[in-house]
C-alpha cells in the first residue's frame, strides 16, 4: 500500500507570495495533521483535520489554513509568505483517535526568498 | 501544554557500540511514538509505545507510563543509524497532536 504522499517536494517562494501544499493520506486513514519543522528543531503541530472538520490549531497565525476534502486528502495553504515561513512542512495521518500510529510524509521543503 | 525533553542532544559513537536515548513528558499520555529523521528529511516510525517494551531486530523501546519517561536503546550501531531520533507524544489532556521533543542527533563513525 502507498504511504502518506506529498507535493511538490519542494518550492521557491518570495515574500508575500502565497503556497497551497498537498497532502494524501494512507487509504483508510481519515485524520490529516499539518506540521512545520524550521531547521534544528522538531515538528510544530499546526492543523488536525478529520472527516472534513477541524480538531486542532496549533499556535500558528491565521495567514495559515487548511481544509480537507471528501477523499480525506488535504491542503495547507499559507498566505503573505515571510522569510520565517521557510521549513519543512509534514503531513501525518492516523485512524481517528488519540492511540493510533500517525504516519508522516516525506515533507515539502519551501524556501521563502 | 505537555512538555517533551530528550537528551543527550548529540551523541557520537563507534560503529558496533550500543547507546540509549531517553525522553522525559511532563504530563500523563496516551500516544508515545519514536521516530527516526532521515537526511533527507522523512520521519521514519520506530515504535507506538505509550506503555511497556517492544523490540525490532536491534532497536528496542520501554515507555515507563508512571514514570513519564521511555527509553530507545539500539544495540550493535551501524553507520545507517545516523540521523536524528524523535521522541512525540500525545497528552491525555489535549488535542491529537503530537508533541515532538527537540530530538537525539546520533553520529555512527565507521
Amino acid at each position: 500500500d502507498a504511504g502518506v504522499t506529498q507535493s511538490p517536494t519542494h518550492l521557491i517562494k518570495t515574500r508575500g507570495q502565497q503556497v497551497t501544499l498537498r497532502c494524501s493520506p494512507i487509504s483508510g486513514h481519515k485524520s490529516v495533521s499539518w506540521y512545520q519543522q524550521v531547521l534544528g528543531q522538531g515538528p510544530q503541530f499546526i492543523f488536525q483535520y478529520y472527516e472534513k472538520e477541524e480538531r486542532g490549531r496549533g499556535n500558528f497565525p491565521d495567514r495559515f489554513s487548511a481544509r480537507q476534502f471528501p477523499n480525506y486528502s488535504s491542503e495547507l495553504n499559507v498566505n503573505a509568505l515571510l522569510l520565517g515561513d521557510s521549513a519543512l512542512y509534514l503531513c501525518a495521518s492516523s485512524l481517528a483517535g488519540q492511540g493510533v500510529t500517525q504516519y508522516f510524509g516525506p515533507g515539502t521543503r519551501l524556501l521563502v526568498l | 501544554g505537555i512538555q517533551v525533553e530528550q537528551s543527550p542532544p548529540d551523541l557520537i559513537l563507534q560503529e558496533g557500540a550500543n547507546s540509549t536515548l531517553r525522553c522525559n513528558f511532563s504530563d500523563s499520555v496516551n500516544n508515545l511514538q519514536w521516530f527516526h529523521q532521515n537526511p533527507w528529511g522523512q520521519l521514519i516510525n520506530l515504535f507506538y509505545i505509550p506503555s511497556g517494551t517492544k523490540q525490532n531486530g536491534r532497536l528496542s523501546a520501554t515507555t515507563v507510563a508512571t514514570e513519564r519517561y521511555s527509553l530507545l536503546y539500539i544495540s550493535s550501531s551501524q553507520t545507517t543509524d545516523s540521523g536524528v531520533y524523535f521522541c512525540a507524544v500525545i497528552s491525555n489532556f489535549g488535542n491529537e497532536k503530537l508533541t515532538f521533543g527537540t530530538g537525539t542527533r546520533l553520529t555512527i563513525i565507521p
